[in-house]
């Protein structure tokens, strides 16, 4: 079945580098979306991406989503500790459906101060 | 606003136990979904409801029932629970947007349920 992989499980960082999550789909996806989950907390929307090679920012946060549809990354340009929490990216189950978002297993972002 | 709304947020069973988690949301959204949280593995789809009246299967439906009572309620029954259903459960609706068709997923705060 179609299946949406992260890597790193996890990442631990000092305050100020920089952070990289990738997801990869085993099918070709009409869009993918990024979520972040604070400790303790429950998954908020961050960012849908549609296009093939589309490239979207937030503040210090850059998304990609890539050229075949089939990957994507969120990259964090110096981290602050306010970024600590796990990061999703989810896809739809099917190309024609919009409704079954299928999770990756997230990337926990762990910062040092 | 509320947003969405699940109870209990908390809740300890025993085997065999049975239970209804709850979930209600006040965005006037037509889909509704549960999610259960386990550590490694993400967020996996138990069942959603696409509107009122339909339900369908996601991922991981076994051991789980839900009714979609009307538009805003959405709840999920564990019949005869097993330990393997220890996890936290999240209830999530979205609307899906008319331009592109995606569906934004809005969360509950989460029911963390343990089975002894």
């Amino acid at each position: 079945g179609q299946q949406v992989m992260q890597i790193p499980q996890y990442q631990h960082v000092q305050e100020g580098e920089d952070f990289t999550t990738y997801c990869n789909s085993s099918t070709t996806l009409s869009n993918i979306q990024w979520y972040k989950q604070r400790p303790g907390g429950h998954p908020v929307f961050l960012i849908q991406l549609v296009k093939s090679g589309e490239v979207k920012k937030q503040k210090r946060l850059t998304f990609q989503f890539g050229e075949a549809k089939k990957n994507s990354s969120l990259h964090i340009t110096a981290t602050q500790t306010t970024d600590v929490g796990t990061y999703f990216c989810a896809g739809p189950r099917r190309m024609d459906s919009s409704y079954k978002l299928i999770f990756g297993s997230g990337t926990r972002l762990l910062v040092r101060p | 606003n509320a947003g969405v709304t699940q109870t209990p947020k908390f809740q300890v069973l025993k085997t065999g136990q049975s239970m209804t988690l709850q979930c209600a949301q006040d965005m006037n959204h037509n889909s509704m979904y549960w999610y259960r949280q386990d550590p490694g593995m993400g967020l996996r789809l138990i069942y959603y409801s696409a509107s009122e009246g339909t339900t369908d299967k996601g991922e991981v439906p076994n051991g789980y029932n839900v009714s979609r009572l009307n538009k805003r309620e959405f709840s999920l029954r564990l019949e005869s629970a097993a330990p393997s259903q220890t996890s936290v459960y999240f209830c999530a609706s979205s609307h899906r947007d008319r331009v592109d068709g995606a569906n934004v997923l809005t969360f509950g705060a989460g029911s963390r349920l343990t089975v002894l």
